[in-house]
């Protein structure tokens, strides 16, 4: 069965540090991936997705990028940290091939302080 | 252009009266529709979901019928539970390839 695996589960930053947050997919095979926010009482955001090892495309404009370093792994990073980018941060991957639904992993809690 | 829009609530039922979450979507083509469901501090689980026009999706006591005419996916159940306390999130995927649009959420508090 396929299971995502998010770390780390929560984490605690000063503004102007760096992130990396890593996302990894098991039991499927050239998944898309995606990466949203949930800042806090709000929805999603969807930030970046990847078909494919290396292609990446971008929603929103902001400090924040993503690479895809092999099949089923995601990152997430940032050169300095913004107090606006505390929130939840969620990955996704579905089977592509068009319509299919999204499986989400279990987030990490992100507090810039 | 494609977008979901649900009642955000937040909403606050008694153990084992009916709930009703509205949601209504735009779309090009013929999107699959889908709730999911966020429990406190965790992801989101897919809840449900239809394919086509006039499917019902159905888990875990929730239903929702695909109607393409009023372009609606209400989430609905008889009874709920104080289990059911969670954040539910209305979404479809006719945006465009491999992409899903989801709603604002609408947080359900059930008190005992």
């Amino acid at each position: 069965s396929q299971t995502i695996h998010q770390w780390p589960a929560t984490l605690v930053q000063p503004v102007g540090s760096p992130l990396s947050l890593e996302c990894t997919v098991e039991g499927t095979s050239n998944p898309n991936l995606y990466w949203y926010r949930q800042a806090a009482g709000r929805g999603l955001q969807l930030l970046f997705y990847s078909v494919g090892i290396g292609q990446i495309s971008s929603e929103v404009p902001q400090n924040l990028s993503a690479s895809r370093p092999q099949d089923r792994q995601f990152i997430l990073s940032s050169k300095k940290l913004l107090l606006s980018d505390s929130g939840f941060y969620l990955c996704a991957w579905s089977g592509g091939q068009g319509s299919d639904e999204q499986y989400f992993g279990p987030g990490t809690r992100l507090t810039v302080t | 252009g494609n977008s979901v829009t649900q009642m955000e609530g937040p909403v606050t039922l008694s153990e084992e009266a009916f709930l009703t979450i509205n949601c209504t979507y735009t779309a090009t083509g013929y999107p699959s529709l889908f709730w999911y469901v966020q429990y406190p501090g965790e992801g989101l689980q897919l809840l449900l979901k239809a394919t086509k026009a006039d499917d019902k999706g159905s888990n875990k006591g929730f239903e929702a019928t695909y109607r393409k005419e009023t372009t609606s996916f209400h989430l609905e159940k008889g009874s709920v539970q104080v289990s059911d306390s969670a954040v539910y999130f209305c979404a479809h995927d006719g945006a465009s390839y491999d992409k899903v649009i989801f709603g604002p959420g609408t947080s359900l508090s059930v008190i005992p």
